[in-house]
């Protein structure tokens, strides 16, 4: 059975910085991609990013809200992903989500772990 | 990046109603799109994947369509189960982006 276990969530001040973890069992992650997926409470879903596999160089992407600030890694022999939060905003203010696809061009979703609250707050 | 525009925001519907959802993407994903469902304080769940490939133990009510730019996802007989918050995602580039949403009441 597939399970992905958020944690590291919590209340962090304005600019401040917090780590996520992502672990993972029941599936090949050596050979996953690893993506994080974040809600503001009642808000729709934004992709926050991804770290592929070893076999494609670790390779990250992430969208323009979250670039330079965010860094996704991942540490095979742990089976665990990780989302390194700097510079945060209340906007950053969500539910984080940890999700799997497969290295290939296929990043659907159909894992999910159960989410994890990040506040933003002073 | 690629903007996936959903509509309605909300739709208002009875059991045994037939429900379509669109969603358009702001230029061509082939038929890179996936469609999810999510009820309140759960993850998503994904029902569809490359526009029409209905995902293993999703009820065949459920049915999706669509290439380039335009896309539906359509409910056939809607259950109570169903009302839930419905999203489309493009996984056309590496930068992958949600629709805003779509949220099935009941009439």
């Amino acid at each position: 059975e597939v399970q992905l276990v958020e944690s590291g969530g919590g209340l962090v001040q304005p600019g401040g910085s917090l780590k996520l973890s992502c672990a993972a069992s029941g599936f090949t992650f050596s050979g996953s991609a690893m993506h994080w997926v974040r809600q503001a409470s009642g808000k729709g879903l934004e992709w926050v990013g991804r770290v592929r596999s070893k076999a494609n160089s670790y390779a990250t992407t992430y969208p323009a809200s979250v670039k330079g600030r965010f860094t996704i890694s991942r540490d095979d022999s742990k089976n665990t992903a990780y989302l390194q939060m700097n510079g945060l905003k209340t906007a950053d203010t969500a539910v984080y989500y940890c999700t799997i696809s497969d290295d290939g061009g296929n990043s659907i979703f159909d894992y999910w772990g159960q989410g994890i609250l990040v506040t933003v707050s002073s | 990046d690629i903007q996936m525009t959903q509509s309605p925001s909300t739709l208002s519907a009875s059991i045994g109603d037939r429900v379509t959802i669109t969603c358009r993407a702001s230029q061509s994903i082939s038929r890179w799109l996936a469609w999810y469902q999510q009820k309140p304080g759960k993850a998503p769940k994904l029902l569809i994947y490359t526009a029409s490939s209905l995902q293993s133990g999703v009820p065949s009510r459920f049915s999706g369509s669509g290439s380039g730019t335009e896309f539906t996802l359509t409910i056939n007989s809607l259950q109570p189960d169903d009302f839930a918050t419905y999203y489309c995602q493009q996984y056309n580039t590496y930068s992958l982006t949600f629709g805003g949403g779509t949220k099935v009441e009941i009439k």
